[in-house]
């Protein structure tokens, strides 16, 4: 069964950072893209970016270029987002989802999310 | 970026076909495939995929979805709805980055 467990949910101080992890399981880590994507309270679905954990590859929305840093471990078949100097705008709920590795980039498998609230 | 713009809100009755509609700001098809994917988020959960490339029902999704279009209008269809499929739905291109979705359609009871 193929399962992307997510980190708990986070309660961060405006500025600071905060790391979320992303555990594969039921599949071949390194078969598939991992994505980021953002969901602001009761709004849509931004997508935040990829890594391809097979060659260590990020690519970035514009948008979120600075702010967010995506990392893999192969090792533990664990993907990371890092987001940076975090404001009110950040809090949100951060999904981690995977994707094929060809032509076309649908999501299959969804993180249960974590949800990031940003506040003194 | 490409832009998809979905209708906020649609209002059906059970057993009635419900048609959700998404336009993109250009093609997203390219000579081969359609690369405009549909997925259902109900309160509280996570998305979930319904259909990929147009018209591909995913794996353990009902019949009664189905998927349709090409260049910049596509249909999400579900016929006959039920009470389980209440929640919003999406779309997203993946024929170029970034990847975007649309605002999302909430189907609603009539």
């Amino acid at each position: 069964e193929v399962k992307l467990q997510q980190s708990g949910d986070e309660l961060v101080r405006p500025g600071a950072s905060v790391k979320m992890s992303c555990k594969a399981s039921g599949y071949t880590f390194t078969d598939y893209a991992m994505h980021w994507v953002k969901q602001s309270p009761g709004q849509g679905l931004e997508w935040i970016g990829t890594i391809i954990p097979l060659i260590d590859t990020t690519s970035y929305n514009q948008k979120f270029k600075g702010k967010a840093t995506l990392t893999a471990d192969k090792s533990s078949n664990t993907a990371y987002m890092e987001l940076s100097r975090l404001t009110s705008e950040d809090s949100a709920v951060y999904y981690c989802a995977r994707t094929p590795l060809d032509y076309s980039s649908f999501f299959d498998y969804w993180g249960q999310g974590v949800m990031v609230t940003v506040s003194s | 970026d490409i832009v998809l713009t979905q209708s906020p809100a649609l209002a059906v009755s059970l057993g009635q076909r419900a048609t959700i509609s998404c336009r993109a700001s250009q093609s997203v098809s390219t000579s081969s495939y359609n690369l405009m994917h549909w997925y259902q988020q109900k309160p509280g959960q996570q998305p979930k995929l319904l259909i990929y490339d147009a018209s591909n029902l995913a794996s353990s999704i009902p019949a009664r979805f189905s998927g349709s279009g090409s260049g910049t209008d596509f249909t999400l269809t579900i016929n006959p709805v039920q009470a389980d499929d209440i929640a919003t739905y999406y779309c997203q291109q993946s024929r170029e980055l970034p990847n975007t979705f649309g605002a999302g359609t909430k189907l609603e009871l009539k």
